[in-house]
């Protein structure tokens, strides 16, 4: 399956800035996501990185918070924006080859701590 | 979102057991697949099924869609402490690959 390289793999940062998380894959890759897995808790989608138009949004997840991009097949970044505590969470890219019903392989994540 | 639940929530066991654990939800899925994630490190799919009533293994690890397409199991016989980790069932009830993950089975496994 495809290898996928997340950056920063961990970072703490001071509340109201934001960081840019980069997703990279080494083969082109039809499908990019983007998950939060808050602490101790389960995976949840924040949105599909769609390449060349803007990403899609799931409930309770919002383009001013959570800024995608998707230039090309191998590439994505995730951007917290104006981060608080509560937004201190595993972030996890993950990619699908081929069709929609192929199953998704994830990146190690970036784990993020706001003070 | 759609609520998957996982079960048991955490289970210790002996080094050599078997382990059953399952996953269900009130809605129906069209896809249903099983992670693994290590502490530090990005879910790790272990098993993925696309039919109802498919049962399909994976070495030591054998998993089943439910014929109600509302669960999902997974087994994994004779345990070794690699076994260690969380376990995630996962569906997708559209096609369009947006997941719905469980609560996770947080298994420990005893030398």
């Amino acid at each position: 399956s495809a290898v996928i390289s997340q950056k920063p793999s961990r970072d703490i940062c001071q509340r109201g800035t934001s960081l840019t998380i980069q997703c990279q894959v080494d083969s082109q890759v039809t499908m990019m996501f983007w998950y939060r897995q808050q602490p101790g808790q389960s995976l949840t989608l924040i949105a599909t990185a769609n390449q060349g138009s803007e990403a899609t949004y799931e409930s309770g997840f919002v383009i001013d918070k959570f800024p995608i991009s998707r230039p090309n097949l191998t590439f994505s970044t995730l951007t917290v924006s104006n981060m608080s505590p509560e937004d201190s969470s595993i972030y996890l890219c993950s990619v699908a080859t081929g069709g929609s019903n192929q199953p998704q392989h994830f990146g190690d994540g970036t784990r993020l701590s706001i003070l | 979102g759609q609520q998957l639940n996982q079960s048991p929530q955490s289970m210790f066991i002996q080094e050599g057991e078997d382990v059953s654990m399952n996953c269900t939800s009130s809605s129906i899925f069209n896809t249903w697949l099983w992670y693994k994630q290590d502490p530090g490190e990005g879910p790790v799919l272990l098993i993925a099924l696309y039919k109802a009533g498919e049962l399909t293994s994976n070495g030591r690890l054998t998993a089943q869609f439910g014929i109600t397409r509302k669960d999902s199991f997974l087994n994994i016989s004779a345990s070794i402490p690699s076994d260690v980790g969380i376990y995630f069932c996962a569906g997708d009830q559209t096609g369009a690959n947006n997941l719905f993950f469980g609560t996770g089975t947080r298994l420990t496994v005893i030398p």
